[in-house]
């Protein structure tokens, strides 16, 4: 079963639409993250998250923006959709010591936007 | 800064054992191992920590040199099943600070 939920799994939308993708996870991580993956290539940071209140720009620049009210939740925004934006988003969340486990990913949402 | 990952390509018969390495220019904490599958999630596989240790699961084990900030990913007798593209990601920072970069994967091809 999946500990961490992300919504929708697949997107289609035109230029210029607003859009949120919603990522939730249910095992009390403190820490969140956005990830943005081309099909087949690597995975860039674009946002992260310590914890409720806390959101940080990752390497890779991004039109994007997200917000953490509730440590479950974890939404990424963008104002106003274009085709560059095409990609996989995927969340994935951790606990603060990663010494002991890893970082657990959603299934992603591939968006394209026409 | 991206740590580097070796090969970028691998293709195996069943059986046969491979060795992925991932390396970095700055001082590292730590050191992820992941596997994606096509159109999955990547697949947390192992943590190693500094202090030089190695670690395995079941035919699948890595190690960290501290001292060249180089990891190496160790799969024996291969499975089909071990098929997907290998992520290494590295931590330079422990705790709340750390933040997981990847490399840019090594896809594995395992054959019958």
């Amino acid at each position: 079963e999946a500990d961490i939920y992300q919504t929708p799994r697949y997107l289609v939308i035109g230029t210029g639409k607003k859009i949120t993708l919603e990522c939730s996870q249910t095992m009390g991580h403190d820490k969140m993250y956005w990830y943005q993956q081309d099909p087949g290539m690597e995975l860039h940071l674009i946002h992260y998250s310590y914890g409720v209140n806390s959101t940080e720009k990752g390497d890779l620049s991004s039109e994007s923006t997200v917000s953490r009210i509730r440590t479950e939740h974890f939404p990424l925004t963008l104002e106003s959709a274009r085709p560059s934006h095409t990609s996989q988003y995927l969340c994935a969340s951790s606990f603060p010591l990663g010494g002991v486990s890893g970082y657990t990913f959603g299934s992603g949402t591939r968006l394209t936007v026409v | 800064q991206q740590p580097v990952q070796s090969p970028q390509a691998v293709i195996l018969r069943e059986g046969e054992d491979a060795v992925i390495n991932c390396s970095s220019s700055k001082a590292l904490y730590s050191v992820h191992w992941y596997r994606q599958k096509h159109g999955e999630a990547p697949v947390f596989l192992m943590i190693l920590l500094k202090g030089g240790e190695q670690k395995g699961h079941e035919k699948i084990s890595a190690s960290f040199n501290e001292k060249k900030q180089q990891s190496s990913l160790y799969l024996t007798a291969s499975q089909l099943s071990y098929s997907g593209t290998y992520f290494c990601g590295t931590e330079t920072h422990g705790g709340s600070q750390g933040n997981l970069i990847f490399g840019k994967g090594t896809k594995l091809s395992v054959k019958p």
